[in-house]
């Protein structure tokens, strides 16, 4: 497999519920980025990870958690969500440069 | 914080017209790329710009990095029904990341 996979697609879940969504990357990158992208709004930066380490934390409230076990690997765990943030999360991939993100087709989450 | 300015917001054109949309920003960049979006899926990036003044094309698309650096434009000749999609510029500075424009929707009618 080559590129940016994302697991799941599409999410629905409730408010009380935990979930995770995962993030695989085939190309080396060095750094990994979770966005949340809502209707009429810019792509949102969550969170930064490069080299495995957290290097930026957008404001986003603590019902985000990430994880990043290696430069290939990117998690964004769910916990109590809101029906605010329901939208469509992308992760990307970059080397060190940053240039040219790689995104990944990206899982619509829907909280009820 | 930086802000990109991306217009027009949406154009729905007809098959064979050329299309122009650009971002502005009060920020200087360093580098320009532009993207483009489908329904259901990520970004997929388009054009990279990385020097004031460049002009690059990729097939029926040109981009420009403004030469102020403050600015981008994205000109796609005679366009496709697959054309259609979101287009988004961002503009990258010193650190790895990058600044995403609200986009521009652009529908095409056969």
């Amino acid at each position: 497999e080559t590129g940016v996979t994302q697991t799941p697609r599409h999410l629905v879940m409730g408010m009380t519920n935990k979930k995770s969504l995962k993030c695989e990357q085939h190309l080396g990158h060095n750094a990994m980025y979770w966005y949340k992208q809502s209707a009429k709004k810019p792509l949102e930066l969550m969170f930064v990870y490069s080299l495995e380490e957290r290097v930026e934390n957008n404001s986003v409230p603590s019902r985000f958690s990430p994880e990043c076990p290696n430069s290939s690997h990117l998690f964004l765990h769910l916990h109590t969500l809101q029906p605010e943030d329901s939208a469509l999360y992308l992760c990307a991939s970059s080397d060190y440069a940053g240039y040219g993100y790689t995104f990944g087709s990206g899982t619509r989450l829907t909280v009820v | 914080g930086q802000q990109l300015n991306q217009s027009p917001q949406s154009m729905f054109i007809q098959e064979g017209e050329d299309v122009s949309m650009n971002c502005t920003s009060s920020s200087i960049f360093n580098t320009w790329l532009w993207y483009k979006q489908e329904p259901g899926e990520g970004p997929v990036l388009l054009i990279a710009l990385y020097k004031a003044g460049e002009l690059t094309s990729n097939g029926r698309l040109t981009a420009q990095f403004g030469i102020t650096r403050k600015d981008s434009f994205l000109n796609i000749s005679a366009s496709i029904p697959s054309d259609v999609g979101i287009y988004f510029c961002a503009g990258g500075g010193a650190t790895n990341k990058l600044i995403f424009g609200t986009g521009t929707l652009l529908a095409v009618q056969p």
